[in-house]
């Protein structure tokens, strides 16, 4: 147990549903951050909040559509996903002002069917 | 750019060998270095980190890492592997500034009997 729980733990969606994934931590962190983990590729960096505001967006498709209502929950709003977006979508929370490491939630295996 | 390198994909020690995973960093001043482990279908756990101070880390699970100025690494070491210890393991570097980790690709450990 970690401190930073997701959830749903696994996902099937067809292209045309629309589903959300939610983070949720307890650590009294302000920083969070989605990663996205495809087999055989690095943690591709999603996006990241500092104390709700949304500071990177590393070129992630439209198709993604964070959200972060306050410090302790972020959700990852998923529309007309492709089969290619199929991957474990880890969750993850740091302390931006005391530099500690990232806790990580378990994740959500998403498939695209 | 920063970046980190994990030059071995994948390593296949045997039950109680000692194991030497690889991590170099690129950045100008000192990062903060951590080792992370990921079991299959599981999120990121950390084994240890860096951050000052004395430059051998003792983390989890019988893990250590030593920093290296120098070399600009950051390997971690074990002295006798267990079968549980097989997993993913990732480097990965918080600079002193911004709170965006970079992670290595990662290596594979198998741990044969």
């Amino acid at each position: 147990e970690t401190g930073v729980t997701q959830t749903p733990r696994h996902l099937v969606m067809g292209m045309t549903n629309k589903k959300s994934l939610k983070c949720e931590q307890h650590l009294g962190h302000n920083a969070m951050y989605w990663y996205k983990q495809s087999a055989k590729k690095p943690l591709e960096l999603m996006f990241v909040y500092n104390f709700k505001e949304q500071t990177e967006n590393n070129s992630v498709p439209s198709r993604f559509s964070p959200e972060c209502p306050n410090s302790s929950h972020l959700f990852l709003h998923l529309h007309t996903l492709q089969p290619e977006d199929s991957a474990l979508y880890l969750c993850a929370s740091s302390n931006r002002d005391r530099r500690t490491e990232a806790f990580f939630g378990q994740g959500t295996r998403l498939t695209v069917v | 750019a920063q970046s980190v390198t994990q030059p071995d994909i994948h390593i296949t020690v045997s039950e109680g060998a000692s194991l030497e995973l690889r991590c170099n960093y690129s950045y100008g001043a000192t990062p903060y270095l951590f080792w992370y482990v990921q079991s299959p279908g599981q999120g990121l756990q950390l084994l240890l980190k860096y951050f000052s101070g004395d430059t051998l880390v003792q983390g989890i699970k019988g893990f250590e890492a030593e920093f290296k100025r120098s070399q600009s690494s950051f390997n971690l070491r074990k002295p006798s592997v267990h079968w549980s210890d097989a997993a993913e393991y990732f480097c990965a570097v918080l600079m002193d500034t911004g709170n965006q980790f970079y992670f290595g690709t990662g290596t594979s450990l198998t741990v044969i009997p």
